[in-house]
């Protein structure tokens, strides 16, 4: 298997423009998770999604941020409008159901807003 | 916060030198698992241990838990060059359903 992919792996950029984040799980994994990392406040969950139906989004920042997941293998994380502060690289990790829950990411996206 | 606190944020070691990093939790959990995260890179499993385990091996890595104090280590022996990265800790915590929570990390730097 490929791993969780991430697309774009680098985006920059200007303030105020959208931006959509796209990640691909694991196949047959049930469950996918939004991460964002910074210096300032480490590795946070923004969201997570089981079989395709967010079930916590209580860590997403602000009505800017919206993650939808059309299906089981594809799920997207979109700014609008994007501010600086938004800085970050956005983790997309998958699971199966069951189990230890063991994460796997992906290579992660590097924003940068100017 | 459920977060983990790692400790120390930062460890610079030689070569061959064993590396120990600490993780602090605040719930019950069921499990506690640490991840590598290389630069630039995203975080890979390194190993789990249960909630009613004490020690688990695997390969140079050595990870103990004490559910008492709320507190794990994992011990990286005769260090190289290539573990350079930080460290995570994640815990299942028994009343989250299917969160994880991540500590701080620790930043491992290994000289050659």
């Amino acid at each position: 298997d490929a791993g969780v992919i991430q697309s774009p792996r680098h985006e920059v950029t200007e303030m105020g423009q959208e931006v959509t984040l796209r990640c691909k799980p694991i196949s047959g994994h049930d469950y996918l998770f939004w991460y964002r990392q910074t210096m300032m406040r480490g590795l946070e969950l923004l969201i997570y999604f089981n079989n395709n139906v967010p079930i916590d989004d209580s860590g997403m920042p602000e009505d800017r941020f919206s993650a939808k997941m059309p299906n089981a293998s594809f799920s997207t994380l979109k700014i609008q409008p994007s501010e600086p502060r938004d800085s970050a690289v956005y983790f997309c990790a998958s699971r199966p159901a069951g189990g230890p829950k063991t994460q796997y990411f992906g290579p992660g996206t590097r924003l940068l807003v100017l | 916060s459920q977060q983990g606190e790692e400790d120390p944020q930062a460890l610079s070691i030689q070569e061959g030198e064993n590396a120990t990093m600490n993780c602090s939790y605040k719930t019950s959990i069921n499990n506690l698992q640490w991840y590598r995260q290389n630069s630039g890179r995203g975080l890979v499993h390194l190993i789990l241990i249960r909630s009613n385990e004490r020690e688990k091996h695997s390969g140079r890595l050595r990870v103990t838990l004490d559910t008492s104090k709320k507190s794990s280590s994992l011990l990286i022996t005769a260090s190289r060059a290539a573990d350079t990265a930080s460290y995570f800790c994640a815990t299942d915590a028994s009343n989250t359903g299917n969160q994880f929570y991540f500590g701080t990390g620790t930043s491992l730097t290994v000289i050659p």
